[in-house]
């Protein structure tokens, strides 16, 4: 079955360091891009970063310089490092598996994120 | 705010047909980028509804549609069901190649 679960969250002070994990099963983590994605109590769907198959990584405005996605394909995982967190970043991270692929010529096609996991849940207290 | 502007809430009632519109720019959805959708059961994760404009994941029924023209898509759901009171959210690329989320809209099946 292809999945994802995270974990990681808690509660942490502003201005401390986190790093939530998001092991994936059913597929490889380095084969499709991955993206990170927050909710915001009773707010919306915040897309936080994304790094691509070929380790490509893009970020929000609203977390560069501050997070940094990466995967390691030994362990199938997902990892968002976040620091210096504000407690604007409360929020339910998710995990997403990007469907996309590169042809043969290099055109990338993407098609949404059609795996997410249950989330995991960062409360930064002031 | 968000990128994409959805309308905060639509309601129907059962067996009528809603339309969800998210509206872009030429950044955006205008700039030739596609349009997927979500669903957000309460309590649950999204799950992709709609992908690239208009197509259906396996398992998706088809009074869900999906559309896109010029610098908006809308999201048609046809004989509304209770099942289907949820938060329904589009997504595009930006220019930038960041990914943008609309608001997102809740629908509320009367």
């Amino acid at each position: 079955e292809v999945q994802v679960v995270e974990s990681g969250g808690g509660l942490i002070q502003s201005g401390g360091s986190l790093r939530l994990s998001c092991a994936a099963s059913g597929f490889t983590v380095n084969s499709n891009s991955m993206s990170w994605v927050r909710q915001a109590p009773g707010k919306g769907l915040e897309w936080v970063s994304v790094i691509y198959s070929d380790a490509r990584t893009y970020y929000a405005d609203s977390v560069k310089g501050r997070f940094t996605i990466s995967r390691d394909n030994s362990k199938n995982t997902l990892y968002l490092q976040m620091s210096s967190l504000r407690v604007e970043d409360t929020a339910v991270y998710y995990c997403t598996r990007d469907q996309d692929y590169y042809d043969t010529s290099g055109s990338y096609y993407y098609y949404g994120m059609d795996v997410w996991g249950q989330g995991t849940t960062v409360t930064v207290s002031s | 705010q968000s990128v994409l502007t959805q309308p905060p809430s639509v309601s129907g009632a059962p067996g009528q047909r809603v339309t969800i519109f998210c509206s872009g720019n030429s950044f955006n959805i205008g700039a030739g980028y596609d349009v997927h959708w979500y669903q957000q059961l309460p309590g649950a994760a999204p799950k992709l509804l709609i992908y690239t404009n208009n197509n259906r994941p396996s398992g998706v029924p088809d009074r869900f549609s999906g559309s896109k023209s010029g610098t908006s898509a809308s999201l048609a759901i046809t004989g509304l069901q209770a099942e289907d009171e949820a938060d329904y959210y589009c997504q595009s690329y930006a220019s930038s190649l960041s990914k943008v989320f609309g608001g997102g809209t809740k629908l509320t099946v009367l």
